[in-house]
């Protein structure tokens, strides 16, 4: 059972275009990060959000976490090729070290 | 700092031969995790490592087996290959969730292996 359903699966767009990523799921979640995998690497985290409703950027990168802790969103402003990669949301539920992986959304930034 | 290192970085074996990748961190982390990533299906945790000296199934386990060598080295080991085990292979530590209330799980560069 995919906890985590991540949308759209692949989306290719132009450089300097927006995009937005979602990340939902019907279980709520303590904390809920998002990775950044390029090929032949691993994902490398980008950022944390614990909060319901909390919003945090890193430059053209927009993160959110729902308010009710179920979902979270990815919001990319004015896209660059280095932007593209494979992200994935992860969920965390309470007292656990264990993390719930979405499946991934495969972005690619035409230049 | 090297973070977390995983060796072979690419593996051909034939089924039923076994090999055991190896993972380790720099970090000062108390818990290490073994993951496979197949196309479509995300990532899936195959065992992790709480802290020293423990170990749980998550997910995937069948087929596999892991030992935590010390607070550094986490390997897993395949004893019997299968084709159905051909897969990208990520170790990943983090802090532990008790310290600070959440998981931020740090990657290796990911073991591809092959089985014929």
């Amino acid at each position: 059972t995919q906890l985590l359903e991540q949308s759209p699966q692949f989306l290719s767009i132009q450089e300097g275009e927006n995009l937005t990523v979602y990340c939902n799921s019907s279980s709520v979640f303590s904390s809920l990060q998002w990775y950044r995998q390029e090929p032949g690497e691993g994902p490398v985290l980008l950022v944390t959000v614990v909060t319901g409703g909390e919003v945090k950027k890193l430059k053209r990168l927009t993160f959110q976490f729902g308010d009710a802790r179920k979902d979270s969103s990815l919001h990319i402003t004015a896209a660059q090729p280095g932007d593209t990669g494979l992200y994935l949301c992860a969920g965390g539920r309470g007292a656990t070290n264990k993390l719930i992986f979405g499946t991934g959304t495969l972005l690619a930034v035409q230049p | 700092n090297a973070g977390v290192t995983q060796t072979p970085k690419f593996q051909v074996l034939k089924t039923g031969q076994s090999m055991t990748l190896q993972c380790a961190q720099d970090m000062n982390h108390n818990s290490m995790y073994w993951y496979r990533q197949d196309p479509g299906m995300g990532l899936r945790l195959i065992y992790y490592s709480a802290s020293e000296g423990t170990t749980d199934k998550g997910e995937v386990p069948n087929g596999y087996n892991v030992s935590r060598l010390n607070k550094r080295e986490f390997s897993l080991r395949l004893e019997s290959a299968a084709p159905s085990q051909t897969s990208v292979y990520f170790c990943a530590s983090s802090r532990l969730f008790a310290d600070i209330g959440y998981n931020e799980q740090f990657f290796g560069p990911g073991t591809r292996l092959t089985v014929l």
